[in-house]
Protein backbone atom coordinates (compact mmCIF):
# COMPACT_ATOMS: atom_id res chain seq x y z
CA UNK A 1 0.00 0.00 0.00
CA UNK A 2 1.66 3.43 -0.79
CA UNK A 3 -0.55 5.81 1.17
CA UNK A 4 0.75 9.46 0.26
CA UNK A 5 3.69 9.23 -1.36
CA UNK A 6 5.49 12.75 -1.92
CA UNK A 7 8.02 13.85 -4.73
CA UNK A 8 10.82 14.61 -4.25
CA UNK A 9 12.72 13.81 -0.97
CA UNK A 10 15.31 16.37 -1.18
CA UNK A 11 15.79 19.61 -2.56
CA UNK A 12 18.23 22.00 -2.74
CA UNK A 13 17.01 25.61 -4.53
CA UNK A 14 18.69 28.84 -5.01
CA UNK A 15 16.98 32.04 -3.60
CA UNK A 16 14.55 32.87 -6.43
CA UNK A 17 14.24 29.53 -8.23
CA UNK A 18 10.76 28.07 -8.77
CA UNK A 19 9.69 24.25 -8.12
CA UNK A 20 6.44 22.26 -7.10
CA UNK A 21 6.57 19.35 -4.89
CA UNK A 22 3.96 16.84 -5.39
CA UNK A 23 2.28 14.94 -3.17
CA UNK A 24 0.02 11.64 -4.29
CA UNK A 25 -2.46 9.42 -2.45
CA UNK A 26 -4.09 6.32 -3.75
CA UNK A 27 -6.59 6.33 -1.04
CA UNK A 28 -9.53 7.93 -2.58
CA UNK A 29 -9.66 10.65 -0.20
CA UNK A 30 -11.34 14.34 -0.18
CA UNK A 31 -9.05 16.02 1.93
CA UNK A 32 -5.56 16.73 1.68
CA UNK A 33 -3.35 19.41 3.11
CA UNK A 34 0.18 20.97 3.08
CA UNK A 35 2.16 21.44 5.92
CA UNK A 36 5.64 22.24 6.99
CA UNK A 37 7.99 21.91 9.79
CA UNK A 38 10.81 23.95 10.84
CA UNK A 39 13.37 22.65 13.42
CA UNK A 40 12.21 22.26 16.59
CA UNK A 41 8.69 22.94 15.82
CA UNK A 42 5.10 21.45 15.50
CA UNK A 43 4.01 21.33 12.30
CA UNK A 44 1.88 24.26 10.67
CA UNK A 45 -0.47 24.25 7.70
CA UNK A 46 0.14 26.15 4.54
CA UNK A 47 -2.84 24.98 2.25
CA UNK A 48 -5.21 22.43 1.74
CA UNK A 49 -7.97 20.94 -0.16
CA UNK A 50 -11.13 19.81 0.72
CA UNK A 51 -11.95 17.98 -2.87
CA UNK A 52 -10.87 17.71 -6.10
CA UNK A 53 -10.35 21.71 -8.04
CA UNK A 54 -10.66 23.36 -4.41
CA UNK A 55 -7.91 25.35 -2.74
CA UNK A 56 -7.79 27.34 0.79
CA UNK A 57 -5.36 29.33 2.65
CA UNK A 58 -4.15 27.62 5.99
CA UNK A 59 -2.12 29.47 8.40
CA UNK A 60 1.37 30.52 6.77
CA UNK A 61 -0.02 30.50 2.90
CA UNK A 62 2.63 33.20 1.85
CA UNK A 63 4.96 32.22 -0.67
CA UNK A 64 3.22 29.22 -1.87
CA UNK A 65 0.24 28.53 -3.69
CA UNK A 66 -1.46 24.89 -4.73
CA UNK A 67 -3.56 22.99 -7.07
CA UNK A 68 -5.61 20.09 -7.06
CA UNK A 69 -6.33 18.98 -10.64
CA UNK A 70 -6.68 15.68 -10.04
CA UNK A 71 -8.46 14.20 -7.02
CA UNK A 72 -5.39 11.68 -6.18
CA UNK A 73 -2.52 14.79 -6.34
CA UNK A 74 -2.06 17.83 -4.39
CA UNK A 75 0.43 19.96 -5.80
CA UNK A 76 2.48 23.21 -3.75
CA UNK A 77 4.50 25.63 -5.69
CA UNK A 78 6.96 27.48 -4.50
CA UNK A 79 7.14 30.62 -7.42
CA UNK A 80 10.40 32.31 -5.72
CA UNK A 81 12.08 30.55 -3.28
CA UNK A 82 13.07 32.29 -0.36
CA UNK A 83 15.79 31.49 2.52
CA UNK A 84 12.81 31.19 5.30
CA UNK A 85 11.23 28.68 2.83
CA UNK A 86 13.62 26.23 4.33
CA UNK A 87 11.98 23.34 6.22
CA UNK A 88 10.20 19.99 5.72
CA UNK A 89 7.24 19.91 3.92
CA UNK A 90 4.48 16.86 4.60
CA UNK A 91 1.46 16.30 2.70
CA UNK A 92 -1.26 14.68 4.38
CA UNK A 93 -4.89 12.99 2.82
CA UNK A 94 -7.65 12.23 5.02
CA UNK A 95 -11.25 10.73 4.23
CA UNK A 96 -13.18 13.62 5.36
CA UNK A 97 -12.66 17.12 6.91
CA UNK A 98 -14.66 16.02 9.86
CA UNK A 99 -13.43 15.89 13.63
CA UNK A 100 -13.55 11.68 13.88
CA UNK A 101 -11.10 10.61 10.90
CA UNK A 102 -7.68 10.43 10.95
CA UNK A 103 -4.62 12.14 8.96
CA UNK A 104 -2.35 9.96 6.68
CA UNK A 105 1.19 11.79 5.82
CA UNK A 106 3.93 11.25 3.71
CA UNK A 107 7.14 11.25 4.45
CA UNK A 108 8.25 14.61 3.81
CA UNK A 109 10.41 16.72 1.68
CA UNK A 110 13.54 18.23 2.53
CA UNK A 111 14.07 21.48 1.03
CA UNK A 112 16.89 23.94 1.62
CA UNK A 113 16.86 27.44 0.45
CA UNK A 114 20.52 28.54 0.00
CA UNK B 1 -8.79 27.55 19.85
CA UNK B 2 -8.49 24.82 22.63
CA UNK B 3 -5.11 24.01 23.69
CA UNK B 4 -2.69 21.35 25.00
CA UNK B 5 0.14 20.69 27.51
CA UNK B 6 2.36 18.27 27.01
CA UNK B 7 5.35 17.60 29.16
CA UNK B 8 8.39 18.43 27.03
CA UNK B 9 9.97 14.75 26.95
CA UNK B 10 10.09 11.40 28.59
CA UNK B 11 11.84 8.58 29.45
CA UNK B 12 10.66 4.70 29.80
CA UNK B 13 12.46 1.48 30.21
CA UNK B 14 12.13 -1.10 27.30
CA UNK B 15 8.68 -3.66 27.60
CA UNK B 16 7.56 -0.72 30.30
CA UNK B 17 4.29 0.51 29.90
CA UNK B 18 4.35 4.68 29.24
CA UNK B 19 1.56 7.09 30.56
CA UNK B 20 2.19 9.81 28.32
CA UNK B 21 -0.05 12.92 29.83
CA UNK B 22 -1.81 15.68 28.29
CA UNK B 23 -4.05 19.08 29.76
CA UNK B 24 -6.49 20.58 27.41
CA UNK B 25 -8.68 22.66 30.38
CA UNK B 26 -10.50 24.72 27.27
CA UNK B 27 -11.60 21.87 25.47
CA UNK B 28 -14.62 21.99 24.10
CA UNK B 29 -17.89 19.94 23.99
CA UNK B 30 -17.35 18.59 20.33
CA UNK B 31 -12.95 18.36 20.22
CA UNK B 32 -12.15 15.17 19.48
CA UNK B 33 -8.54 14.28 21.15
CA UNK B 34 -6.22 12.87 19.19
CA UNK B 35 -2.36 11.17 19.10
CA UNK B 36 0.03 11.45 16.49
CA UNK B 37 3.50 10.50 16.63
CA UNK B 38 6.78 11.48 14.32
CA UNK B 39 9.61 8.86 14.03
CA UNK B 40 12.77 10.37 13.48
CA UNK B 41 13.12 11.72 10.03
CA UNK B 42 9.42 10.26 9.61
CA UNK B 43 5.79 11.68 8.70
CA UNK B 44 3.31 11.74 11.60
CA UNK B 45 1.45 8.62 12.74
CA UNK B 46 -1.81 8.41 13.39
CA UNK B 47 -1.69 6.74 16.91
CA UNK B 48 -5.48 6.98 18.22
CA UNK B 49 -8.78 9.13 18.84
CA UNK B 50 -11.73 9.48 21.18
CA UNK B 51 -14.12 11.98 22.32
CA UNK B 52 -15.30 10.82 26.15
CA UNK B 53 -14.83 6.92 26.62
CA UNK B 54 -11.71 5.32 26.85
CA UNK B 55 -10.17 3.86 23.94
CA UNK B 56 -7.97 0.48 22.64
CA UNK B 57 -6.58 0.04 19.75
CA UNK B 58 -3.73 -2.27 18.62
CA UNK B 59 -0.78 0.24 18.64
CA UNK B 60 -2.19 1.53 21.99
CA UNK B 61 -5.07 2.96 25.14
CA UNK B 62 -6.19 6.35 25.10
CA UNK B 63 -8.13 7.24 28.80
CA UNK B 64 -9.75 10.39 28.92
CA UNK B 65 -10.81 12.10 32.06
CA UNK B 66 -14.54 11.97 33.17
CA UNK B 67 -14.47 16.16 32.72
CA UNK B 68 -12.40 15.45 29.59
CA UNK B 69 -10.25 18.04 31.02
CA UNK B 70 -6.92 15.40 30.32
CA UNK B 71 -5.94 12.33 28.78
CA UNK B 72 -3.76 9.98 29.01
CA UNK B 73 -2.02 7.69 26.09
CA UNK B 74 -0.94 4.35 27.45
CA UNK B 75 1.42 2.76 25.94
CA UNK B 76 1.40 -1.02 26.98
CA UNK B 77 4.80 -2.32 26.85
CA UNK B 78 7.01 0.42 25.15
CA UNK B 79 9.81 -1.20 22.80
CA UNK B 80 12.25 1.12 21.13
CA UNK B 81 10.34 1.53 17.99
CA UNK B 82 7.92 3.62 19.94
CA UNK B 83 10.56 6.31 20.47
CA UNK B 84 9.18 9.31 18.60
CA UNK B 85 7.23 12.74 19.67
CA UNK B 86 4.22 12.43 20.70
CA UNK B 87 1.41 14.76 20.07
CA UNK B 88 -1.87 15.32 21.62
CA UNK B 89 -4.10 17.18 19.53
CA UNK B 90 -7.69 18.50 19.76
CA UNK B 91 -8.81 18.55 16.25
CA UNK B 92 -11.47 21.42 16.02
CA UNK B 93 -13.41 22.39 13.07
CA UNK B 94 -12.15 24.86 11.23
CA UNK B 95 -13.34 27.16 8.47
CA UNK B 96 -12.28 28.52 5.20
CA UNK B 97 -13.58 29.60 1.93
CA UNK B 98 -17.14 28.28 3.65
CA UNK B 99 -16.33 24.59 4.33
CA UNK B 100 -15.43 22.88 6.97
CA UNK B 101 -11.96 21.10 7.09
CA UNK B 102 -10.54 19.40 10.17
CA UNK B 103 -7.75 21.46 11.54
CA UNK B 104 -5.00 19.78 12.85
CA UNK B 105 -2.77 22.24 15.05
CA UNK B 106 0.47 20.68 16.11
CA UNK B 107 1.87 21.78 19.00
CA UNK B 108 5.59 20.77 20.66
CA UNK B 109 4.71 17.48 21.48
CA UNK B 110 6.34 15.05 24.22
CA UNK B 111 9.67 13.44 22.86
CA UNK B 112 9.76 9.58 24.57
CA UNK B 113 12.94 8.20 24.88
CA UNK B 114 12.96 4.26 25.09
CA UNK B 115 15.89 2.93 26.95
CA UNK B 116 17.10 -1.00 26.03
Amino acid sequence: NAGVTQTPKFRVLKTGQSMTLLCAQDMNHEYMYWYRQDPGMGLRLIHYSVGEGTTAKGEVPDGYNVSRLKKQNFLLGLESAAPSQTSVYFCASSRGGLMNTEAFFGQGTRLTVV
Amino acid sequence: DAKTTQPNSMESNEEEPVHLPCNHSTISGTDYIHWYRQLPSQGPEYVIHGLTSNVNNRMASLAIAEDRKSSTLILHRATLRDAAVYYCILRDEGWGGGTSYGKLTFGQGTILTVHP
